[in-house]
């Protein structure tokens, strides 16, 4: 079955940084469009940031465009984002997701998510 | 940026009973839209995408309809189980968006 696991939450000082990682199995991740999507305690649902297949197009939420980047390694099954000069508000859950559909948009399995919390 | 708004934001029904939730979004998207439960700790699952097409393995209580701007999710015969917050998401056009949520409780 799908089976994505995220890692690398902690308690982070604003201007810090972070990387967590998405573990995905039960699928051909390389097939495969990934988005981040976060949420906040107690909030709504913000997604942040997707990457194609073969990491050729990348795109990102204006709140985290240039200080967050995402990744993958295909080899290892892997996803990963990249957070810099961290926020207060940039404290949330993580969630790893699976797209595809139009716009490889619909995000049909989600990981259990990690939280990031950013505090001095 | 596609605002999603949902309505109720809360609302409270018997076991058995019919529940409608609306998510209305500011501009036309189609059917690109899906819809999620997310019980309390857990992460969203999807129950619903392309408005309508109910997700591998989500029982048919369940079901959707809408296109355009004008969407609506149903549960019938509501259980203890569905307890949760309901959201609905577009993907018509980046960024996605999702709806503020509808917290369903069980009387």
């Amino acid at each position: 079955q799908v089976l994505l696991v995220e890692s690398g939450g902690a308690l982070v000082k604003p201007g810090g940084s972070l990387r967590l990682s998405c573990a995905a199995s039960g699928f051909t991740f390389s097939d495969y469009y990934m988005s981040w999507v976060r949420q906040a305690p107690g909030k709504g649902l913000e997604w942040v940031s997707y990457i194609s297949r073969s990491a050729t197009f990348i795109y990102y939420a204006d709140s985290v465009k240039g200080r967050f980047t995402i990744s993958r390694d295909n080899a290892k099954n892997s996803l990963y984002l990249q957070m810099n000069s961290l926020r207060v508000e940039d404290t949330a859950v993580y969630y790893c997701a699976r797209a595809w559909g139009h716009s490889y948009g619909y995000l049909d399995y989600w990981g259990q998510g990690t939280l990031v919390t950013v505090s001095s | 940026d596609i605002q999603m708004t949902q309505s109720p934001s809360s609302l409270s029904a018997s076991v058995g009973d019919r529940v409608t939730i609306t998510c209305r979004a500011s501009q036309d998207i189609s059917n690109y839209l899906a819809w999620f439960q997310q019980k309390p700790g857990k992460a969203p699952e999807s129950l619903i995408y392309a408005a309508s097409t109910l997700q591998s393995g989500v029982p048919s209580k369940f079901s959707g309809s809408g296109s355009g701007t004008d969407f609506t999710l149903t549960i019938n015969s509501l259980q203890p189980e569905d307890h949760a917050t309901y959201f609905c998401q577009q993907y018509n056009t980046y960024p996605l968006t999702f709806g503020g949520g509808t917290k369903v409780e069980i009387k």
